[in-house]
């Protein structure tokens, strides 16, 4: 597609359910992130995927996260057990090679209940 | 650790200049960006500067780096109405598809008419 595409936009859960949020990458961006968005706390990195290579899990902030990208393109973001704390808003990012920019979607809102 | 600051509110009135600052605490910070997010959307890359330039001007946007203080900030020249957003500033050692972003908290600006 021609931008970055998150689903769903808002997932209202119950305290306690796993939920995955999917993001559908630039074609050809190799670099793919996770970022979650609190109220007031900015921009919180969590993931990081570069072509093959491992991925950068530093700021994943429970066992209960995971991530994964399959065949280097799609990736989907779990979060197990969820909790009222990981109500954000979760932005997907991509980036391109040149001027290092970030290419957003539009965030997939998260309600834990 | 990394760490980038910014205050949190900002209002001007419209036909004014408006002023955001940054400061970052990684001196080998390469590449630093100024992002835009509107209300309900993802991040848009304003602008970005290298860390061996000490200004960068596009149309209404200038940057001004001080490297030796690690100060960020963005002016915006005749800020008008739909300039209201916020505003986020982020290092990166890296440019390219390398490593990763580090983002302040935002920067609310109100434009009031």
């Amino acid at each position: 597609g021609a931008g970055v595409s998150q689903s769903p936009s808002n997932k209202v859960t119950e305290k306690g359910k796993d939920v995955e949020l999917r993001c559908d990458p630039i074609s050809g961006h190799t670099a793919l992130y996770w970022y979650r968005q609190s109220l007031g706390q900015g921009l919180e990195f969590l993931i990081y995927f570069q072509g093959n290579s491992a991925p950068d899990k530093s700021g994943l902030p429970s066992d209960r996260f995971s991530a994964e990208r399959t065949g280097g393109s799609v990736s989907t973001l779990t979060i197990q057990r969820t909790q009222q704390e990981d109500s954000a808003v979760y932005l997907c990012a991509t980036r391109t090679g040149n001027t290092g920019e970030l290419f957003f979607g539009e965030g997939s809102r998260l309600t834990v209940l | 650790g990394e760490d980038v600051e910014q205050s949190l509110f900002l209002s001007v009135r419209e036909g004014d200049s408006s002023v955001i600052n940054c400061t970052y605490t990684d001196s080998s910070s390469t590449y630093l960006y100024w992002y835009k997010q509107e209300p309900g959307a993802g991040l848009q890359l304003l602008t970005y500067i290298f860390s061996n330039m000490d200004m960068k001007q596009d149309q209404r946007l200038t940057v001004l780096l001080n490297k030796k203080d690690k100060h960020l900030s963005l002016r915006i020249a005749d800020t008008q109405t739909g300039d209201s957003a916020i505003y986020f500033c982020a290092e990166s050692m890296y440019g390219g598809s390398q490593g990763n972003l580090i983002f302040g908290k935002g920067t609310k600006l109100s434009v009031k008419p």
